[in-house]
């Protein structure tokens, strides 16, 4: 089956702008995540949705980001007024994790690389 | 201390070699390890995912767990130039959802 779809793959605006990145998960996939990945940081986690609810956003960077998921499935994260600490790859990760179930494997997609000028 | 431990390496061995990759971690909460390889410009791909303490075996691939040196390792037997990618290993503990990453090891297989 399909796996973990990202778009943009890649993504270059000027400083300020405001960038939104798109997530699709493994159909059936109830657990969404955002990780950021960038150099010298490694992969680090943004935020968690089960279902369309995000009961941890504690790794937001700022204001300036934010995500939404629309029925259980797709997911956008968006950064406003960009900067260029933002430049890193974005990676969405899906799971058929449950509220009250062991914890499945996270898949992930290939990544919006962002890059701001 | 990072809460986990990964040396960045580069790794460098010929083709056929064995391959050891190993990280240590602080948490001793961490109950699921998992090895993540990672293909230049591509997201990390799931290769193995174990439970607690022991061994796992898939293919050419060997997963060890030590809870109580908080050491985890990944053998790769027979290394191909294919294997040649950023292997990155990841934890969780209980009910929690976030992984929590090294920083990755590349490896190069040299044909």
């Amino acid at each position: 089956g399909a796996g973990v779809s990202q778009s943009p793959s890649n993504k270059v605006t000027e400083k300020g702008k405001d960038v939104e990145l798109r997530c699709d998960p493994i159909s059936g996939h109830t657990a969404l995540y955002w990780y950021r990945q960038s150099l010298g940081q490694g992969l680090e986690f943004l935020i968690y949705f089960q279902g369309n609810s995000a009961p941890d956003k504690s790794g937001l960077p700022s204001d300036r980001f934010s995500a939404e998921r629309t029925g259980g499935s797709v997911s956008t994260l968006t950064i406003q007024r960009t900067q260029q600490e933002d430049s890193a790859v974005y990676l969405c990760a899906s799971s058929s994790r449950d509220r009250d179930y062991s914890n499945q494997p996270q898949h992930f997609g290939d990544g919006t690389r962002l890059s701001i000028l | 201390q990072k809460e986990v431990e990964q040396d960045p390496g580069p790794l460098s061995v010929p083709e056929g070699a064995i391959v050891s990759l190993n990280c240590t971690y602080s948490n001793s909460a961490f109950q699921y390890f998992m090895w993540y390889r990672q293909y230049s410009r591509k997201g990390p791909e799931l290769l193995m995912y174990t439970y607690s303490s022991g061994n796992k075996e898939d293919g050419r691939f060997t997963a060890q767990v030590d809870k109580s040196s908080k050491y985890i390792s990944l053998f790769i037997r027979d290394s191909q130039p294919s294997d040649s990618a950023t292997y990155l290993c990841a934890m969780l503990w209980g009910s929690n959802y976030k992984l929590t990453f090294g920083k990755g090891t590349l490896l190069t297989v040299n044909p």
